[in-house]
């Protein structure tokens, strides 16, 4: 049975530092991982797709790697802000399925 | 683009009491999805579906019924509410495209208590 971990459940930094979020994955049979935010009270939105074929994909200060045969995905975000804050969760969608299962999220604060 | 459309927002139901969550989407998403988010928990799927007419269960489906008569409508229906149901609920929709996938969009989120 898939199951997605991410550690550290909260995460405090000062403005500026480049930061690193980890996603640990059981199974490296993956179709994708997603990382998304989610702001108090909000949805969640999509940061960030890879495909299981692909190592990376970036999208402004975000970068996200995906090492499927670890089960591992980090989020890289550079200099960050404090608009930055939020809960951050990574998501996979096993093969054969078209369902997503969550991480339970890594809570950033970024600290002016 | 409204996106993902759930309602109500907030909802507070008493033991036994049912009601239904209403979702809708305007981007044509084949996929739509329910799932529910415990405090410091993951989203577990409840149900999900993969078209007009077609709905299959995830992973925490008891006390729940879904139906999709639409492509635009996905209504999650709690019967005879129970306590352990209290939850943020969150309807999400994709256009999959196999075997790879597309991103999910996901509503605002309905914050059910039930008393």
């Amino acid at each position: 049975k898939q199951e997605v971990t991410q550690i550290p459940a909260a995460l405090s930094v000062p403005e500026g530092e480049n930061l690193v979020l980890n996603c640990s994955f059981t199974d490296s049979a993956i179709y994708n991982l997603q990382w998304f935010r989610q702001d108090p009270g909000k949805g969640l939105t999509s940061l960030l797709l890879i495909q299981s074929s692909q190592r990376e994909q970036t999208s402004g200060r975000l970068n996200a790697s995906l090492d499927k045969s670890s089960g591992r995905s980090t989020l890289y975000i550079a200099a960050s802000q404090p608009g930055d804050s939020a809960t951050y969760l990574c998501a996979v969608r096993p093969p054969g399925t078209y369902k997503y299962i969550f991480g339970t999220g890594t809570r950033l604060k970024v600290l002016a | 683009n409204a996106g993902v459309t759930q309602t109500p927002k907030f909802r507070i139901l008493k033991i036994g009491q049912s009601m239904t969550l209403q979702c809708t989407q305007d981007m044509n998403h084949n996929y739509m999805y329910w799932y529910r988010q415990d405090p410091g928990m993951g989203l577990k799927l409840i149900y999900y579906s993969v078209g007009a007419g077609i709905t299959d269960k995830g992973e925490v489906p008891n006390g729940y019924n879904v139906s999709r008569s639409t492509t635009e409508d996905f209504p999650l229906r709690l019967e005879l509410a129970a306590p352990s149901q209290t939850s943020v609920y969150f309807c999400a929709s994709s256009y999959i495209l196999p075997p790879s996938g597309n991103t999910i969009y996901f509503g605002e989120g309905s914050w059910l208590t039930v008393v």
